[in-house]
């Protein structure tokens, strides 16, 4: 059964810098991977999606790698604003069916 | 991108009535959508997923006569959530799988149900 762990669960950095957020999953064999963005009580934005065959994708200031043998991906935030803050969800695919398996999010506050 | 609509984004109602929510994908046809749950300052949960002109496919631990799911068209799938406890308050969010090759997902922007 596919697990997806996020960590850290929260992260306070002040504007400007730069920050990793990470996300681990126990299954390698993965269809795809996508990071999304949830602000309060909202619904979810999509990131970036790397399909299994990739390493990485880039957004603007958003990088996201892909590491599918040691199950990992990072999502590496540039210049951070506080226009960030917000929570960011990794989700893994491991199938053609789409259903999604999502981690337990982290919590981005960026201090202007 | 592609656009998820949900309709109502906010309900409140007394334990017992039967709430609907609609899940519209408004510029693309969908023949699947996800049902997802998600409690505050967790995770989304999946449901089910929901098939155009078939039966919805449930998670372990879903009750299927509790949470009906209807998807009568390309564009649209509806969850009923009936007879409503205060323990179904949530955020309930949809998604639709957008057809392309690599399974990309769109979000509804969510629906919080609080039953009184």
């Amino acid at each position: 059964k596919q697990e997806v762990t996020q960590i850290p669960a929260a992260l306070s950095v002040p504007e400007g810098e730069n920050l990793v957020l990470n996300c681990s999953f126990t299954d390698s064999a993965i269809y795809n991977l996508q990071w999304f963005r949830q602000d309060p009580g909202k619904g979810l934005t999509s990131l970036l999606l790397i399909q299994s065959s990739q390493r990485e994708q880039t957004s603007g200031r958003l990088n996201a790698s892909l590491d599918k043998s040691s199950g990992r991906s990072t999502l590496y935030i540039a210049a951070s604003q506080p226009g960030d803050s917000a929570t960011y969800l990794c989700a893994v695919c491991s199938g053609n069916t789409g259903k999604l398996i999502f981690g337990q999010g982290t919590t981005l506050q960026v201090k202007p | 991108g592609a656009v998820v609509s949900q309709h109502p984004s906010r309900v409140i109602c007394k334990s017992g009535t039967s709430v609907k929510i609609e899940c519209r994908s408004l510029d693309f046809q969908a023949t699947t959508m996800f049902w997802y749950r998600q409690f505050p300052k967790q995770s989304l949960m999946l449901m089910a997923t929901s098939n155009e002109g078939s039966k919805a496919t449930y998670e372990q631990g879903v009750e299927k006569d509790k949470f009906l799911i209807n998807h009568a068209s390309l564009t649209l799938s509806t969850l009923t959530v009936t007879s409503a406890h205060p323990e179904d308050s949530s955020f309930y969010i949809c998604s639709a799988l957008a057809g392309t090759s690599y399974n990309e997902q769109f979000f509804g922007p969510g629906t919080r149900l609080t039953v009184l």
